[in-house]
């Protein structure tokens, strides 16, 4: 059984470059989650969905970071210009309805804006 | 605001012994908490899942819970060194798949 798929699993850009972070989440699942997760802050929700539809982006830093969901087997974090104090591992996580909140963390994507 | 408060660590236990680590959680209506460990380096997995008051027991690992307090447990028993790693926990507020908040984590280390 094929878990939450993230890529790329590392990405070392430069500051002002667009970055795409990317995700599969489990098949079946009904709901997915971006997650970023630092040092200082933990792992905190950006953005999350449900059958496709953005239900909460009231975590997204700025105007900077979009995300989509074009189809139930896809995700998209962008990143647009990117900032050294991007730099964080972001997490794509799902889970569905009857799970009892339980989700499922991909491996994650270790992000480095120089 | 809702929060989850760990302390972050680290916390050293000798192998063997029972390694307890504690959570509290700000929001009164929270209903399902969880237990994630997370390894350096590594996404964070499931461990436990609690959503009634008392204890539940999973092998090694028993997770307590009491609503009163608003407070979260886990419980390691006979500590190994493989344990060794950041454990999360986390809650949520409402039935149905609301997202998870995080605590930041405690740091265990099992010294053998």
């Amino acid at each position: 059984d094929a878990g939450v798929i993230q890529s790329p699993r590392h990405e070392v850009t430069e500051m002002g470059q667009e970055v795409t972070l990317r995700c599969k989440p489990i098949s079946g699942h009904d709901y997915l989650f971006w997650y970023r997760q630092t040092m200082m802050r933990g792992l905190e929700l950006l953005i999350y969905f449900n059958n496709n539809v953005p239900i909460d982006d009231s975590g997204m830093p700025e105007d900077r970071f979009s995300a989509k969901m074009p189809n139930a087997s896809f995700s998209t974090l962008k990143i647009q210009p990117s900032e050294p104090r991007d730099s964080a591992v972001y997490f794509c996580a799902s889970s569905f309805m009857g799970s009892g909140n339980t989700i499922y963390f991909g491996e994650g994507s270790w992000l480095t804006v120089v | 605001q809702k929060e989850v408060e760990q302390n972050s660590g680290p916390l050293s236990v000798p192998e063997g012994a029972i390694a307890s680590l504690n959570c509290t959680y700000s929001d009164r209506v929270s209903q399902s908490f969880f237990w994630y460990r997370q390894y350096s380096g590594k996404s964070p997995e499931l461990i436990m899942s609690i959503y009634s008051n008392g204890d539940k027991e999973d092998g090694r690992f028993t997770a307590q819970l009491n609503k009163a307090s608003q407070y979260v447990s886990l419980l390691i028993r006979d500590s190994q060194p493989s344990d060794s790693a950041t454990y999360l926990c986390a809650v949520n507020s409402h039935s149905g798949n609301t997202p998870l908040v995080f605590g930041k984590g405690t740091r265990l280390s099992v010294i053998a």
